[in-house]
């Protein structure tokens, strides 16, 4: 079954401290990786795209890393602010012009 | 370059009666996708239409249907409302095929029905 897991659900950091997403997927065939960050209220707008082949990319303080032999993906965020408060998708392309959605984790970053 | 446009940005409505929602694509954009996006849930894919053509609907009955016009803006219709309707409705659009480019999305239509 086509499905992308993300985890923690939500998370609470300190302003200027890093954190860590997770995002596993069992999609097949694989093709890409997409994160979105979605702010309250708003449509979601793209940080990144994996393809198979690549390991690692940065979007200013944001890294994704891609495994795909473990179908892993995470997304490190350096130096977090105020504004990175948001929920963070994870998008997995599949078979029919379809993208399977991760459930988001919400990140909260506190002053 | 305008991105996605949607709207209204809130649409309240009673139970029973019909929504019309709009969204107009980026321009160049010939595909739009519709997602309903329940509060505190992830995305869920209602429609896509791409060269005026349905080619792919979700799991959501027939009260949900749309149609994308000459121009390539789309309308989504929800007709015989229900309370459980009420969500965020985002409308994408991509160039063609996006397998390795990004959607972009709107900011969506909130729909309130009570």
């Amino acid at each position: 079954k086509n499905q992308v897991e993300q985890s923690p659900q939500s998370l609470i950091i300190l302003e200027g401290k890093n954190c860590t997403l997770q995002c596993n997927y069992t999609v097949s065939p694989f093709s890409n990786l997409r994160w979105y960050k979605q702010d309250t209220g708003r449509g979601p707008v793209s940080l990144t795209i994996m393809t198979f082949s690549e390991n690692t990319k940065s979007n200013g303080r944001y890294t994704a890393t891609l495994d795909a032999d473990t179908k892993q993906s995470s997304l490190h965020i350096t130096a977090s602010q105020l504004s990175d408060s948001a929920s963070y998708i994870c998008v997995v392309p599949r078979a029919g012009n379809m993208l399977t959605f991760g459930g988001g984790t919400r990140l909260m970053v506190k002053p | 370059e305008a991105g996605v446009t949607q709207s209204p940005t809130h649409l309240i409505k009673t139970r029973g009666q019909q929504a019309t929602l709009r969204c107009s694509p980026i321009s160049g954009h010939t595909s739009v996708y519709w997602y309903q996006q329940a509060l505190g849930l992830g995305l869920q894919f209602l429609l896509w239409y791409d060269e005026g053509e349905e080619r792919n609907r979700g799991n959501f009955p027939p009260r949900f249907s749309g149609r994308q016009f000459p121009n390539y803006s789309s309308e989504l219709n929800v007709n015989a409302l229900e309370l459980e309707d009420s969500a965020l409705y985002l409308c994408a659009s991509s160039l063609g095929s996006w397998e390795n480019s990004p959607l972009h999305f709107g900011n969506g239509t909130r729909l309130t029905v009570t």
